[in-house]
Formats: structure tokens, C-alpha cells, sequence
């Protein structure tokens, strides 16, 4: 069964520095989305892209954040500065259409040290 | 903001038992919702769905209900089984508005043989 993947399962970088988060989404899917788990919290929505474009972002998605789909497989989230509270599991996503079930990938734990 | 609650943090049911896990939201523009389940160190996994255009949705041993007048809704397991412990997570959606999934804080499910 089609499966999002994301690498690398575990993130270790120091407070400032750039991480990339990348993800396969399921390949005849449309939309593609980041969402993020704090210890404890809620998962929440980061933001959705489509048509190589963002179709929508929530309030934490600042400008520390891009995504980019470089190539016709991959999906990545970009943190330009990272900070101690971006310490997370980041979960990748992707859908057939935006009315769709989203199907998650296994997450990336990013620690910020 | 809590947009969807789920209050009970955690169920415990005996196997072969119904197990009943609940949710609420306080946005009215919700149109989509989703239960997703979740074990340690992975992503969410999608179970069910239900638009508000209905009431009830089945598959199997899960069956989804909604009460739109009562913005509500519950995931039936019947029957449960000792591999369905793990942490139950109500998603919502506008998908007049928006992409991004809401979601619940989740319930641990612990099903007993």
C-alpha cells in the first residue's frame, strides 16, 4: 500500500542553524501539508501546498518557514533559524484532493539543542 | 482556542466490549471530520471519516456519528481488541475555507484481553 515517507526520522542541530525536514508524499496525490507535534500538544497545522504553491499557512508558519517541492517526488520543510520551541515531531502529509482524507507520514523528530 | 475537544484523555474498555470515544467542536463552518489513530514514535494513521452531509459512517468495526445540532461526534469500536490501544485523534476540516486539519488532543485507549 502507497505510504508518505519522511527522512530523516531523527533531526539533532543547534540552536540558529538551517535544518531541512523531507518527505515523499504518495505519488497521485495533490496536496501536500506539514503539520508539527510538540511534546504533549497538539498536532498542528503548519501548511498546505498545492499546485507548487501555498494554499494555506496557520500563524506559526512565520517567515523561518518555506517549503519547496525541488523535484517530482520530494516535499520539504524548511527552518531557516531554528529555535529551542521548534523542538517537535514534524509529520508530513498529502491527499488526493483538498476534500480528501490526508494520509500521515511516519514524522521527524527535530531536536534543538 | 480549542476548536475540538476531546475531554476524556483516556478509555479503558475490556475486549470483545464497545469502546465509545468522543468529541466536540465549536466552529460551525467544520464540514469534514476525520478519526485518526496513533501509536508511539509514528504518524497518525487515518481510520474514518464522515462529511456533515450525514449522520453515520461505517467500516467495519468502526462506526463514526455525528450530531450537528450538538456539535458532536463519536467513534463506536465494536468489538474492540487488545491492538486497538493506542491514542485516538478527532480531526476537523472547513473545506469551504480551508485545507489545514484541526485537531482534538487526543484520547489513549487502552483495550484489555
Amino acid at each position: 500500500e502507497p505510504e508518505v515517507t519522511q527522512t530523516p526520522s531523527h533531526q539533532v542541530t543547534q540552536m540558529g542553524q538551517e535544518v531541512i525536514l523531507r518527505c515523499v508524499p504518495i505519488s497521485n496525490h495533490l496536496y501536500f501539508y506539514w503539520y508539527r507535534q510538540i511534546l504533549g500538544q497538539k498536532v498542528e497545522f503548519l501548511v498546505s501546498f498545492y499546485n507548487n504553491e501555498i494554499s494555506e499557512k496557520s500563524e506559526i508558519f512565520d517567515d523561518q518557514f518555506s517549503v519547496e517541492r525541488p523535484d517530482g517526488s520530494n516535499f520539504t520543510l524548511k527552518i531557516r533559524s531554528t529555535k529551542l520551541e521548534d523542538s517537535a515531531m514534524y509529520f508530513c502529509a498529502s491527499s488526493e484532493n483538498f476534500y480528501n482524507e490526508q494520509f500521515f507520514g511516519p514524522g521527524t523528530r527535530l531536536t534543538v539543542l | 482556542d480549542q476548536q475540538v475537544k476531546q475531554n476524556s484523555p483516556s478509555l479503558s474498555v475490556q475486549e470483545g466490549r464497545i469502546s465509545i470515544l468522543n468529541c466536540d467542536y465549536t466552529n460551525s463552518m467544520f464540514d469534514y471530520f476525520l478519526w485518526y489513530k496513533k501509536y508511539p514514535a509514528e504518524g497518525p494513521t487515518f481510520l474514518i471519516s464522515i462529511s456533515s452531509i450525514k449522520d453515520k459512517n461505517e467500516d467495519g468495526r468502526f462506526t463514526v456519528f455525528l450530531n450537528k445540532s450538538a456539535k458532536h461526534l463519536s467513534l463506536h469500536i465494536v468489538p474492540s481488541q487488545p491492538g486497538d490501544s493506542a491514542v485516538y485523534f478527532c480531526a476537523a476540516s472547513a473545506n469551504q475555507a480551508g485545507t489545514a486539519l484541526i485537531f482534538g488532543k487526543g484520547t489513549t485507549l487502552s483495550v484489555s484481553s
